[in-house]
């Protein structure tokens, strides 16, 4: 387990699909977090999980949005009704300790692009 | 006005320029960090400050908790250094960054 895993690295769909992402986090970690960034810009919170209760949802998370974290392991972040609005790079990251000492270590990434 | 604030927000040197990104907040914070994004959508952490000052390698962080300002300097700089630098905060008793913005710095040959 070398880190933050995200899968795809990249996902084009057509305007109206439903798409999923994935994230896989370091495995001892029981934080979870998902933020969204849109080009030039830094990132926003989305949501995030402590082990596979999702404590907070960012208003950015509109009802087409859905995340889930179901045995409090990996993550999937759900879009239905995709929107070219929706295209942006969405990031998933991980902690255990307190984040203000520690920080997060983040996925790659995964790039949405809605045509 | 965002909370966090980075200028300049692009930068472009030669390779071998002294380099100095600053980041300005208007809340009060328990943290800061310095973070990487290479065009690959990846972040890394560099450093995080509470106060004082840090370095390491080529790079040095400072912070300044009165007047709400962190600085990271790149000396000597490469290309391999072609990224964009995130500073984000954690306000006392929250999990979440607040970013800035980024700033794109390319390092020429």
């Amino acid at each position: 387990d070398t880190g933050v895993s995200q899968n795809p690295r990249h996902k084009i769909t057509k305007r109206g699909q439903n798409v999923t992402f994935r994230c896989d986090p370091i495995s001892e970690h029981n934080r979870l977090y998902w933020y969204r960034q849109t080009l030039g810009q830094g990132p926003e919170f989305l949501t995030y999980f402590q082990n596979e209760a999702q404590l907070e949802k960012s208003r950015l998370l509109s009802d087409r949005f859905s995340a889930e974290r179901p045995k409090g392991s990996f993550s999937t972040l759900e879009i239905q009704r995709t929107e070219q609005g929706d295209s942006a790079m969405y990031l998933c990251a991980s902690s255990f300790r307190r984040e203000e000492n520690y920080g997060y270590t983040f996925g790659s990434g995964t790039r949405l692009t809605v045509v | 006005k965002n909370e966090v604030e980075q200028s300049p927000q692009n930068l472009t040197a030669q390779e071998g320029e002294f380099i100095t990104i600053n980041c300005s907040y208007s809340v009060g914070i328990s943290a800061l960090h310095w973070l990487q994004q290479h065009p690959g959508g990846g972040i890394v952490s560099l450093f995080m400050l509470s106060s004082g000052k840090k370095k390491h390698g080529r790079l040095i962080a400072t912070i300044n908790i009165q007047e709400k300002h962190s600085s990271l300097h790149i000396t000597a700089s490469h290309p391999r250094d072609s990224a964009v630098y995130i500073c984000a905060v954690f306000t006392s008793g929250t999990y979440k960054y607040i970013f800035g913005t980024g700033t794109r710095l390319k390092v020429l040959a």
